[in-house]
């Protein structure tokens, strides 16, 4: 079974440039999940789709982020403008179902923002 | 605001040790305990959970311990290994909804 895809696997960007992330998360995976893990410490969740729909945003700051997920199966995260804060590995996870929650995660795309 | 504590940040561990690493929660409506294993460059992988019903699970090498009057849960690695170096992360899953609040991360290391 293919895992969680991410790309790219790095960037490097100057502030206040956009940059955009894509997911494919395992088939029939019906929850995906954008999140951020600024080094050294744990992953926060930016954004939960269900199918197409977005079930959970509360931690996305939306003024520079936005995700959207086609079709119910790949995912996009954008950041536009970037700030130097935002520089953090960018971690997508699938899961079947939401009762047990085992989330699979992709290997993230590392952001640098200069 | 933080509802994981998670310590120590950092644990070194001879070989055969048996690292303990310990996990604190706030919300009483969490009802869904795992712990993650993440090595550099790649994303976490589930290792173990536990839900509240239950004072200990093992799988393996690993065992979760968890207290539920304290509040507290904790993860064992018996017969540690260099290849069990890696970042450990403790999370919660409230009773309604999906999301996983993770606690800060344990960098071990195990010395052959």
């Amino acid at each position: 079974e293919a895992g969680v895809a991410q790309s790219p696997r790095y960037k490097i960007i100057e502030k206040r440039q956009s940059v955009a992330f894509w997911c494919n998360p395992i088939s029939g995976h019906a929850t995906l999940y954008w999140y951020q893990q600024i080094l050294g410490q744990g992953p926060k969740l930016l954004i939960q789709f269900q199918n197409n729909g977005v079930v959970d945003d509360s931690q996305l700051p939306k003024d520079r982020f936005s995700a959207e997920r086609l079709k119910g199966v790949d995912s996009t995260l954008k950041i536009q403008p970037a700030k130097l804060e935002d520089s953090a590995v960018y971690l997508c996870a699938s899961s079947l179902e939401t009762v047990t929650n085992t989330q699979y995660f992709g290997p993230g795309t590392r952001l640098t923002v200069l | 605001q933080q509802q994981v504590k998670q310590s120590p940040q950092s644990l070194i561990v001879q070989k055969g040790g048996i690292p303990i690493i310990n996990c604190a929660y706030e919300n009483t409506a969490f009802d869904y305990f795992p712990w993650y294993q993440q090595f550099p460059g790649k994303g976490p992988a589930l290792l173990i959970a536990i839900r509240p019903d239950v004072s200990e699970k093992k799988e393996g090498r690993f065992t979760i311990s968890f207290n539920k009057s304290a509040k507290q849960f904790s993860l064992h690695i018996m017969d540690s290994q260099p290849g069990d170096s890696a970042t450990y992360f403790c999370a919660a899953k409230g009773t309604s909804g999906s999301r996983l609040t993770f606690g800060e991360g344990t960098q071990l290391t195990v010395n052959p």
